[in-house]
């Protein structure tokens, strides 16, 4: 167990809708990361967040965003949603933007 | 352009004996090598980790060595248990341009009784 948990575990969608996943990190852990894995692009990163603000982006789709709140969760929407965005979406965190990251067990995304 | 590749989908092994994971790498700006282990459906688990500075780190059954004019690394385990079965990813990263990390294609490693 990394420390890092992730809700919901699955989640099954229709086309065109919007779902939100969520992340907290290890408990003193400031840096989030999102990335995403899909049978043909391996692991991807999407997103990084550092004491609430936003770090670096990675191929994140527009009808994409994300956000860290105050209590360092975050927050993964994902709008608009199409066949293609079916993936496993991990979370990480790590001590400082500098340090190793611990993944999550990730949120499996069906869109169908 | 794949930046982290693994050129071994697969690796089969016997019980006892050493396992050896390779991963080459093109972007001379990664300053940081990990290796991450993965079970289906979980997330990747944390193994072991090597700075640009040093040439090889060890922990336990697990040895990394990097070769940085080569940019190769591998991943040693010796001796390998048939509770190494998994997928391992090489991943890295410059850790003074976001530290996101940019993964292999995995490795799915097979340890025989």
């Amino acid at each position: 167990d990394s420390g890092v948990t992730q809700t919901p575990k699955h989640l099954i969608t229709a086309t065109g809708q919007r779902v939100t996943l969520r992340c907290s990190p290890r408990s003193g852990d400031l840096s989030v990361y999102w990335y995403q894995q899909s049978l043909d692009q391996g692991l991807q990163f999407l997103i990084q967040y550092y004491n609430g603000e936003e770090r670096a982006k990675g191929n994140i789709l527009e009808r994409f965003s994300a956000q860290q709140f105050p209590d360092l969760h975050s927050e993964l929407n994902l709008s608009s949603l199409e066949l293609g965005d079916s993936a496993l979406y991990f979370c990480a965190s790590s001590a400082s933007p500098v340090d190793t990251q611990y993944f999550g067990p990730g949120t499996r995304l069906t869109v169908l | 352009d794949q930046q982290v590749k693994q050129n071994s989908p697969s690796l089969s092994v016997q019980e006892g004996r050493i396992s050896i994971l390779n991963c080459d790498y093109t972007n001379s700006m990664f300053d940081y090598f990990l290796w991450y282990k993965k079970y289906p459906a979980e997330g990747p688990t944390f193994l072991i980790s090597i700075s640009s500075i040093k040439d090889k780190n060890e922990d336990g059954r697990f040895t990394v060595f990097l070769n940085k004019s080569a940019k190769h690394l591998s991943l040693h385990i010796v001796p390998s248990q048939p509770g190494d079965s998994a997928v391992y990813f090489c991943a890295a990263s410059a850790r003074n341009a976001g530290n996101m990390l940019t993964f292999g294609g995995g490795t799915r490693l097979m340890v025989k009784p």
